[in-house]
């Protein structure tokens, strides 16, 4: 089945820089590619996704890369903000199943 | 609304004890998911319903139990409950099996003693 690695298990940076988050897969058969978001306390939160069909989606201050060749995607937060610290999770899904990446937990300092 | 609500959101457990962690949704979505958190874990599918199917994943299969009596209500069933069914578990919800959106419920914590 599918494996989805999230590389950096924590991620620390400052107010106003960019924060970057990598994933690699390993099925060539997924083709849909979410990121949610879990802040203290609750539960998962749906934040963007990508679909193999494109190789970058912005939404505001969030750009997905996806490099299905090297079977490795990424999400950009822009400008970050105190509000954005949180656990980020990638996934990969063949349709429906999602297969889950560990998260990386995001700080943004001020 | 894309709300998912799950009950209870604490549970505590003897083991050897049965549980019954009970989801719904009101957003007519076909298809509903349990997933098993564990701490610094990624978030793992253990079954899901597409309207009345059920499927398990291979790994859990014997381990947990669902029922789906309607379009809105999802239960997951422990039998005899084990130190390691500690977890968090998460119900989701998505439109249907076509790599929808998924929305996720807050949790069940679930405590095994």
């Amino acid at each position: 089945g599918e494996k989805v690695e999230q590389h950096e298990s924590t991620l620390s940076v400052r107010e106003g820089d960019s924060a970057v988050i990598n994933c690699t897969y390993t099925d060539t058969a997924s083709s849909y590619f979410p990121w949610y978001k879990q802040e203290a306390g609750k539960s998962l939160h749906f934040v963007i996704d990508i679909r193999s069909n494109v190789d970058r989606k912005q939404s505001q201050r969030l750009i997905v890369l996806l490099d299905k060749k090297a079977k490795r995607f990424s999400l950009h937060i822009t400008a970050t903000q105190p509000e954005d610290s949180a656990i980020y999770f990638c996934a990969g899904a063949n349709y429906n199943v999602l297969y889950f990446g560990s998260g990386t937990k995001l700080t943004v300092e001020p | 609304d894309t709300t998912v609500k799950q009950n209870p959101r604490y549970k505590l457990a003897r083991v050897g004890k049965p549980v019954n962690l009970i989801c719904s949704q009101t957003m007519n979505h076909d298809t509903m998911y349990w997933y098993q958190k564990k701490p610094n874990q990624a978030p793992k599918l253990l079954l899901f319903y597409y309207d009345k199917i059920l499927n398990r994943e291979a790994d859990t299969f014997e381990k947990f139990q669902s029922s789906r009596p309607n379009n809105s209500f999802c239960s997951l069933y422990i039998g005899s409950a084990g130190l390691e069914y500690s977890a968090m578990y998460l119900c989701a919800s998505s439109r249907d099996m076509t790599g929808d959106t998924q929305y996720f419920g807050p949790g069940t914590r679930l405590l095994v003693l």
